[in-house]
């Protein structure tokens, strides 16, 4: 069966620090993956999404970037962490399966506040 | 522009009482309507599903509603129970699109 990590689970970190948060998916090959944020009582916000290796597209402008070394691996950084950055932090993937909609599966979330 | 607009954005019910929450999509191409369960500090997880042509889908007390027509879809919770305290988002599929369109969710509180 397929899981999804994230971690870490939890971060607080000072303005103008730098971020790595990290997110590997196991038992599927080739997933899509996507990077949402989550802020308080909002929705989710799209940040990036990848369908293959070093192949990333941003849906937002921002300090954030991304990064997929591996096929099921997907890594979320800053160089300068912004107090607006602070919110819940979804990982997702998801697999086309001919014929069948195509579900995304999220991890655990990490939940950062910028102070 | 895609969107999904759910309302109420807010719900309390008492234990045992039924609620019905509501979605109004506009994607293009549109293909699949999906409820997600997300319990608080967690990640969302699919409730239902529902492609185009299908009018209405179950699982366990959630039955989910589709209007390919009038773009509406609604979630109804029967017999609530505290477990159900969660926030349900409604996002509609695009056809050939790896992106989901997403609502901003009714956040539901089931009270004893």
């Amino acid at each position: 069966s397929q899981t999804i990590h994230q971690w870490p689970a939890t971060l607080v970190q000072p303005v103008g620090s730098p971020l790595s948060l990290e997110c590997t998916v196991e038992g599927t090959s080739n997933p899509n993956l996507y990077w949402y944020r989550q802020a308080a009582g909002r929705g989710l916000q799209l940040l990036f999404y990848s369908v293959g290796i070093g192949q990333i597209s941003s849906e937002v402008p921002q300090n954030l970037s991304a990064s997929r070394p591996q096929d099921r691996q997907f890594i979320l950084s800053s160089k300068k962490l912004l107090l607006s950055d602070s919110g819940f932090y979804l990982c997702a993937w998801s697999v086309l399966l001919t014929g069948t909609p195509r579900t995304q599966y999220f991890g655990p979330g990490t939940r950062l506040l910028v102070l | 522009k895609n969107q999904v607009e759910q309302s109420p954005q807010s719900l309390i019910i008492l234990e045992g009482k039924n609620c019905t929450l509501q979605c109004n999509y506009t994607v293009s191409p549109f293909s699949n309507l999906r409820w997600y369960k997300q319990d608080t500090g967690r990640g969302p997880v699919s409730l239902t599903i529902m492609t185009f042509s299908e009018n209405t889908k179950s699982n366990g007390r959630y039955t989910a509603t589709l209007d390919a027509d009038t773009k509406q879809s609604s979630l109804h919770i029967t017999a609530s129970q505290l477990s159900d305290s969660a926030s349900y988002i409604c996002v509609a599929e695009s056809g050939g699109s790896y992106i989901p369109t997403f609502g901003r969710g009714t956040s539901l509180i089931v009270h004893p």
